[in-house]
């Protein structure tokens, strides 16, 4: 099976922007997860979606949104762009999520820098 | 929030040596994963351990798990310079959903 995908993979904004960042999850996976990476921060939770529906949500503004489509292909969106959202956004699907969590696996990354 | 503490934060041996990474959580779990990160690029899963497992084995790698501690370490056998990465472990926080909460890593550089 084909990995996780994520498109861009790089990307360069300036402050102010919108960005919208896409992931394909691994065939006949439907739960769809996205992290932050920053050196300060770290790994960090943004949000999750199953079957289209947003299932949990981390501690971030509301300038980051995202959605899920029938095909199990998920984006995010980071509005009005700050200098700290510069980051690696990471994206990982798994088969269910249910119950308990199940084996993530994480696509590449797409690398943001807002100038 | 971090949930996961890694010690060490870094770490360097020699090829053939074996790499002990430890990690420790706050509350419970339903399961405890680890993975490698090189430089910036995507994570790779290694191993999956279940709350109810103690210890688990995969090709070079042993994974332990003690829940009593709320704790797990990562050992890397005969390492190579090719496991030179960052290890990240990443617990569920009973939460139900795939939500990962991870430590912030061990960097491991293996040298020739």
């Amino acid at each position: 099976k084909a990995g996780v995908t994520q498109t861009p993979r790089y990307l360069i904004k300036t402050r102010g922007q919108q960005v919208t960042l896409s992931c394909s999850p691994i065939s006949g996976h439907r739960s769809v997860s996205w992290y932050q990476q920053t050196p300060g921060q770290g790994l960090q939770f943004l949000f999750e979606y199953f079957s289209e529906t947003q299932r949990n949500k981390g501690n971030f503004p509301g300038r980051f949104s995202g959605r899920q489509f029938s095909n199990s292909r998920s984006e995010m969106n980071v509005s009005t762009l700050e200098l700290g959202d510069s980051a690696l956004y990471l994206c990982a699907s798994s088969q269910e999520g249910g119950g308990y969590t199940d084996t993530q696996y994480f696509g590449p990354g797409t690398r943001l820098t807002v100038l | 929030s971090q949930q996961g503490e890694e010690d060490p934060q870094a770490l360097s041996i020699q090829e053939g040596e074996n790499a002990t990474m430890n990690c420790s959580y706050k509350t419970s779990i339903n399961n405890l994963q680890w993975y490698r990160q090189n430089s910036g690029r995507g994570l790779v899963h290694l191993i999956l351990i279940r709350s109810n497992e103690r210890e688990k084995h995969s090709g070079r790698l042993r994974v332990t798990l003690d829940t009593s501690k709320k704790s797990s370490s990562l050992l890397i056998t005969a390492s190579r310079a090719a496991d030179t990465a960052s290890y990240f472990c990443a617990t569920d926080e009973n939460s139900g959903y795939s939500t990962l909460t991870f430590g912030k890593g061990t960097m491991l550089l293996v040298s020739p």
